[in-house]
């Protein structure tokens, strides 16, 4: 098994730029969910889809930050405009039904630097 | 959300066995005990998870006192690819149970 894929590993843009993260999930899989990584604030949750659909997306910074699940092999999440506070690792995290009990496999990461 | 206390930083020879603890007082019947760990520039790895029991899996064993305000994940024997962050998560059973919050976790240094 593959695991979940992450694409790109890394990525420095400019200000004002748009970038789009991608993370496609372990095969067979209806949670995914997004989570963002800093010095700062830890780990934390953006967003959260069940079966393709948005469930929670309370953790999604403000309007510049979207995500979308087309299907369900394949996740995006894009800043327009970015700014210098995203910087951050962000990573993408599949399970196989989301409950308490479950367990959440986590991508390898995409280490954004915004100038 | 009920909340987690770890030791910032722990230290650990190779080959010995290591105990990291968790306290967890507010803890609610139907809370689950996860632990995650975080190699370094990798993302989180599920360790092992657990209700009441303890348990085993081949990467560790999970102590759960009795009544349940703490538990212990004992690595039994460190190995230098052991060191990480290890991250004690509480899941509820409630509209939120999908939820993973990460504390700041105990950093675990393994020495040769």
């Amino acid at each position: 098994d593959a695991g979940v894929i992450q694409s790109p590993r890394h990525e420095v843009t400019e200000m004002g730029q748009e970038v789009t993260l991608r993370c496609k999930p372990i095969s067979g899989h209806n949670s995914l969910f997004w989570y963002r990584q800093t010095m700062m604030r830890g780990l934390e949750l953006l967003i959260y889809f069940n079966n393709n659909v948005p469930i929670d997306d309370s953790g999604m910074p403000e309007d510049r930050f979207s995500a979308k699940m087309p299907n369900a092999s394949f996740s995006t999440l894009k800043i327009q405009p970015s700014e210098p506070r995203d910087s951050a690792v962000y990573f993408c995290a599949s399970s196989l039904a989301g409950g308490s009990a479950d367990t959440q496999y986590f991508g390898p990461g995409t280490r954004l630097t915004v100038l | 959300d009920a909340k987690t206390t770890q030791p910032n930083s722990m230290e650990s020879n190779e080959e010995e066995p290591v105990h990291l603890p968790c306290n967890h007082s507010t803890i609610s019947g139907t809370d689950y005990i996860h632990w995650y760990r975080q190699l370094p520039s990798q993302g989180p790895e599920y360790v092992i998870h657990g209700l009441t029991s303890n348990v085993n899996n081949r990467m560790a064993s999970l102590a759960i006192a009795e009544d349940r305000k703490s538990s212990t994940l004992i690595l039994h024997r460190a190995t230098l690819r052991d060191a990480a962050v290890y991250y004690c998560i509480l899941r509820d059973s409630g509209g939120s149970n999908y939820k993973l919050t990460f504390g700041k976790g105990t950093l675990l240094t393994v020495n040769p």
